[in-house]
């Protein structure tokens, strides 16, 4: 079983939709899960973190937390066409481990 | 804003070379990592250094080393250079301590990236 995984997509919205993205993860013991973006071409940036149960919101994007199902999902509401690109998901427990990312295409 | 420095862009080596990928990082960062991205395996962890002349090894660390001699320089080793090094390789550092959780702190700031060919 892979650590973090992740559906590799693509995703594809149509442009002002909700995106939802999703991630399970496999170590009980994890304690800070990470939501990095990275354009094609480009290096991952962080932009969203998590570290109790529920949802935390920052702008557009909301990150949702169930450490009893572990389950960790980023939701971006008004889905713009600069929001394509690759998310993924990490999982710090003791060392970050990142999922292989979904790949998401905003349609104008 | 952190910066950090990958020394090279792109990268052609031979099978067999001995490769040195250099990183520098510009904010006293603790921690760095060295990963490595392929298409449908997304990052994955080589070493990590908590500290200057401190090494772990991560998930993949079979036919690479490190050297941390200088907090701010982390350098990747490829001892003979295979095919299937063939790569883009990241660096990142982090404030992050190990083993305590702190959400200013755990953010992983990450170079441009050096895509390694290896003929």
């Amino acid at each position: 079983q892979k650590e973090v995984e992740q559906n590799s997509g693509p995703l594809s919205v149509p442009e002002g939709a909700i995106a939802s993205l999703n991630c399970t993860y496999s170590d009980r013991g994890s304690q800070s899960f990470f939501w990095y973006r990275q354009y094609s071409g480009k290096s991952p940036e962080l932009i969203m973190s998590i570290y109790s149960n529920g949802d935390k919101e920052d702008g557009r994007f909301t990150a949702q937390l169930n450490k009893a199902s572990q389950y960790v999902s980023l939701l971006i509401r008004d889905s713009q066409p600069s929001d394509s690109a690759t998310y993924l998901c990490a999982v710090n427990s003791q060392k970050v481990t990142f999922g292989t990312g979904t790949k998401l295409q905003v349609i104008p | 804003d952190v910066k950090v420095t990958q020394s090279s862009r792109y990268l052609v080596k031979r099978t067999g070379e001995k490769v040195f990928l250099e990183c520098v990082q510009d904010m006293d960062h603790e921690n760095m990592f060295w990963y490595r991205q392929d298409p449908g395996l997304g990052l994955r962890l080589i070493y990590f250094s908590y500290d200057v002349k401190m090494k772990e090894k991560g998930d993949i660390p079979e036919g690479y080393s490190v050297s941390r001699e200088k907090k701010e320089r982390f350098s990747l080793i490829l001892e003979s250079a295979s095919t299937n090094q063939t790569s883009m390789y990241l660096c990142a550092s982090s404030l992050f301590p190990a083993g305590i959780v702190d959400s200013a702190n755990e953010k992983l700031f990450f170079g441009s990236g050096t895509q390694l060919s290896v003929l």
